[in-house]
């Protein structure tokens, strides 16, 4: 079945420190969308690549798809407390219209 | 903003029961879907839902599951005779587009099997 495997599981940073999360497939893919979910809350959508080494940026986030796009990766600079949760690449895998398989998870944890 | 809504938060059952976990997702979305998450672990798909009909199911999703839209609001999932290892969060989750677009999710349901 299709793979979307996430490193590293857990992550623990203090306050200030940086934060990535990888993101690999087994497969080509489509497009790729990132997730965030606190603790106790659901999935909540962050934004989607679509293009071969796409580089997006949202405040202190940034989102980049490979090249070949099977891998893709989401960097947290100088990260807060409200940054906890847990992020969840998911890969809608070519040929397939309607699925979204949502990869292994980072959980993140910052302290003071 | 508009929500998909979940029902009920919280549903503890027996082993064996049949239970009914409902949504109504975000009224100008066309495709549905239900994942689950055991706790602590990924979001798992079961099944995704287009023009009243099932587009795509897991492996997860076997007979013990359905999927209904029984009206022009709600979407449940039904499973028949739940089993201990069914225990989990219920996720229902809509968007416009298919997986092209993102997905909504609402709050959840945890259900609890004993």
């Amino acid at each position: 079945g299709q793979q979307v495997m996430q490193i590293p599981q857990y992550q623990h940073v203090q306050e200030g420190e940086d934060f990535t999360t990888y993101c690999n497939s087994s497969t080509t893919l489509s497009n790729i969308q990132w997730y965030k979910q606190r603790p106790g809350g659901h999935p909540v959508f962050l934004i989607q690549l679509v293009k071969s080494g796409e580089v997006k940026k949202q405040k202190r986030l940034t989102f980049q798809f490979g090249e070949a796009k099977k891998n893709s990766s989401l960097h947290i600079t100088a990260t807060q407390t409200t940054d906890v949760g847990t992020y969840f690449c998911a890969e809608i895998n070519t040929g397939t219209a309607s699925k979204l398989t949502f990869g292994t998870g980072t959980r993140l944890q910052v302290t003071l | 903003e508009p929500e998909v809504t979940q029902t009920p938060s919280h549903q503890v059952t027996q082993m064996g029961q049949e239970v009914i976990l409902r949504c109504v997702p975000i009224s100008n979305h066309l495709y549905f879907y239900w994942y689950r998450q055991i706790l602590g672990q990924k979001v798992e798909f079961l099944v995704s839902f287009y023009n009243n009909e099932i587009s795509e199911k897991s492996e997860i999703f076997d007979d013990q599951f359905s999927v209904e839209r029984p009206d022009g609001s709600n979407f449940t999932l039904k499973i028949r005779s739940t089993k201990l290892e069914d225990s989990a969060m219920y996720f229902c989750a809509s968007n416009r587009q298919g997986a092209d677009s993102p997905l909504h999710f609402g709050n959840g349901t945890r259900l609890t099997v004993t």
